[in-house]
C-alpha cells in the first residue's frame, strides 16, 4: 500500500516563529488532507489539498503531487496551535482506503 | 446535520469481554471507515466499507469484526477483548473515491481493557 512519511516527528517553537511542516508519499494520490489533533482528541480538519495551494488565515498549504509531497505551512504561531499534525492521503492502487501518516508533534511555547 | 456520531464516549471492559462501538453519519456519504490510535501514534486503519454490504479489512483486522447493512451506520465489534485492544477508536466517512472526497471524523471512543 501507499507509505506515508511526516517530519520533522517533534517540533517545538516560541510564540510568533513560523514553521515547515512536511507530507512524504510513495504513489500517485486523489486525496490529501492535513488533520490537527486537539489536546482533547478531536482530528480537525485543516486542508483537503490533493493538489496546488491553498490559505486560511494563519495557516497555507502546497501539494506538489507530481513530485508526491505536501507542505503546510504556519506562521506567527500561537500557543493553541500545539498539538499533532496529521496527513491522510488516499491513492495508489487501492484508491478506497485512506492511510495516515505517524504525525508532526507541534509545541508552540509561549 | 450532526455528522458522524460515535458511541460510546468511554468504555472499561474486562479481558474477553465483547462490545460493539457504534457509528452512525447523516451524510449519506458511501465511504465509511474505523481506525485505531494508540497512545503517541498515528491512526491505523482496521476495517472500511466502500458501501452497504460491502467491507475489507485495513492494517490491524485480527480481533474485530464490522457490518454494513445501511449506508448509515458501520458498527465495529470486539468480541474477545484484549488489553493490545485498549486504543481510541476513531469512525470516518467520505462521499467516495474520486476527488473532492474529504474525510469526515467523529469525536472517537476511548476503550480501555483490563
Amino acid at each position: 500500500g501507499i507509505q506515508v512519511e511526516q517530519s520533522p516527528p517533534d517540533l517545538i517553537l516560541q510564540e510568533g516563529a513560523n514553521s515547515t511542516l512536511r507530507c512524504n508519499f510513495s504513489d500517485s494520490v486523489n486525496n490529501l488532507q492535513w488533520f490537527h489533533q486537539n489536546p482533547w482528541g478531536q482530528l480537525i480538519n485543516l486542508f483537503y489539498i490533493p493538489s496546488g495551494t491553498k490559505q486560511n488565515g494563519r495557516l497555507s498549504a502546497t501539494t506538489v503531487a507530481t513530485e508526491r509531497y505536501s507542505l503546510l505551512y504556519i506562521s506567527s504561531s500561537q500557543t493553541t496551535d500545539s498539538g499533532v499534525y496529521f496527513c491522510a492521503v488516499r491513492g495508489g492502487t487501492n484508491a478506497g482506503k485512506s492511510t495516515f501518516g505517524d504525525g508532526t508533534t507541534l509545541t508552540v511555547k509561549p | 446535520n450532526a455528522g458522524v456520531t460515535q458511541t460510546p464516549k468511554f468504555r472499561i471492559l474486562k479481558i474477553g469481554q465483547s462490545m460493539t462501538l457504534q457509528c452512525a453519519q447523516d451524510m449519506n456519504h458511501n465511504y465509511m471507515y474505523w481506525y485505531r490510535q494508540d497512545p503517541g501514534m498515528g491512526l491505523k486503519l482496521i476495517y472500511y466499507s466502500v458501501g452497504a454490504g460491502i467491507t475489507d479489512k485495513g492494517e490491524v483486522p485480527n480481533g474485530y469484526n464490522v457490518s454494513r447493512s445501511t449506508t448509515e451506520d458501520f458498527p465495529l465489534r470486539l468480541e474477545l477483548a484484549a488489553p493490545s485492544q485498549t486504543s481510541v477508536y476513531f469512525c470516518a466517512s467520505s462521499p467516495g473515491e474520486s476527488y473532492n472526497s474529504p474525510l469526515h471524523f467523529g469525536n472517537g471512543t476511548r476503550l480501555t481493557v483490563t
